[in-house]
C-alpha cells in the first residue's frame, strides 16, 4: 500500500531534549517536505527535499534540521525543542515536486 | 511569494450545498487544488484544476475558477455529515511548490 509513514504519532517530552521525528514513502517520490499545523494558522512549511542530499528551508526553519540521506526518508530533528515548537507536524511527498502531495497521518508532539 | 486566502469556518444544514471559496495572489499559478482534512487524519488531495480550466466536476464536487480575480471555490452538492473536516485550498506555479491556505472548517449539522 502506498503511503508515508511517520514516527512517533504522540510524543511528549521537555524542553531541550533533542529528538528525531522519521518520515518514510514508499512510492519512489523525489519530493518530501515537513510541515507543522497550528490552530488558525494553517499549514506552515519547515524545510522541503527536491531529491537525496537537496534539501531547502520553508517558511518557518528556525530551531528545525533534516537531511536526506535516502529517497526514502525524511527525518525530521529538533536539536533542542523549546515549548513554542508543540504542534501537529506533517510529512509530505510527491512526484516530481507537483502539488498532488501525499501525506503522513502527523506526529504530534508536545514540548513542556 | 504566493498568498492563499480562505475564510475559517463555514457551517451548512445536511442537505444543503456548502461553497468554500479561495483567493491566490500570484496570477501565474498553473495548479489549483483542494485538499481535505478529516479530524485526526493528514490532508488528503480532493480535486485539483489547471489554470487553463473554468470548472472541473467530480460527483458531487465542482470546482470554480475565476482567473481573472484569482479566485477559487469549491461546492459540494447534497452535503453530508461525513463532509465535515477542514478543507485547506492551495497553489502552485513554476517551482510546484503548492502554499496553502489556513483552511475552512466545514461543520455540516443535521
Amino acid at each position: 500500500e502506498a503511503q508515508v509513514t511517520q514516527n512517533p504519532r504522540y510524543l511528549i517530552t521537555v524542553t531541550g531534549k533533542k529528538l528525531t521525528v522519521t518520515c518514510s514513502q514508499n512510492m519512489n517520490h523525489e519530493y518530501m517536505s515537513w510541515y507543522r499545523q497550528d490552530p488558525g494558522l494553517g499549514l506552515r512549511q519547515i524545510y522541503y527535499s527536491m531529491n537525496v542530499e537537496v534539501t531547502d528551508k520553508g517558511d518557518v526553519p528556525e530551531g528545525y534540521k533534516v537531511s536526506r540521506k535516502e529517497k526514502r526518508n525524511f527525518p525530521l530533528i529538533l536539536e533542542s525543542p523549546s515549548p513554542n515548537q508543540t504542534s501537529l507536524y506533517f510529512c509530505a511527498s510527491s512526484l516530481y515536486n507537483t502539488g498532488e502531495l501525499f501525506f503522513g497521518e502527523g506526529s504530534r508532539l508536545t514540548v513542556l | 511569494g504566493e498568498d492563499v486566502e480562505q475564510s475559517l469556518f463555514l457551517s451548512v444544514r445536511e442537505g444543503d450545498s456548502s461553497v468554500i471559496n479561495c483567493t491566490y495572489t500570484d496570477s501565474s499559478s498553473t495548479y489549483l487544488y483542494w485538499y481535505k482534512q478529516e479530524p485526526g487524519a493528514g490532508l488528503q488531495l480532493l480535486t485539483y484544476i489547471f489554470s487553463n480550466m473554468d470548472m472541473k466536476q467530480d460527483q458531487r464536487l465542482t470546482v470554480l475558477l475565476n482567473k481573472k480575480d484569482k479566485h477559487l471555490s469549491l461546492r459540494i452538492a447534497d452535503t453530508q455529515t461525513g463532509d465535515s473536516a477542514i478543507y485547506f485550498c492551495a497553489a502552485s506555479g513554476g517551482s510546484y511548490i503548492p502554499t496553502f491556505g489556513r483552511g475552512t472548517s466545514l461543520i455540516v449539522h443535521p
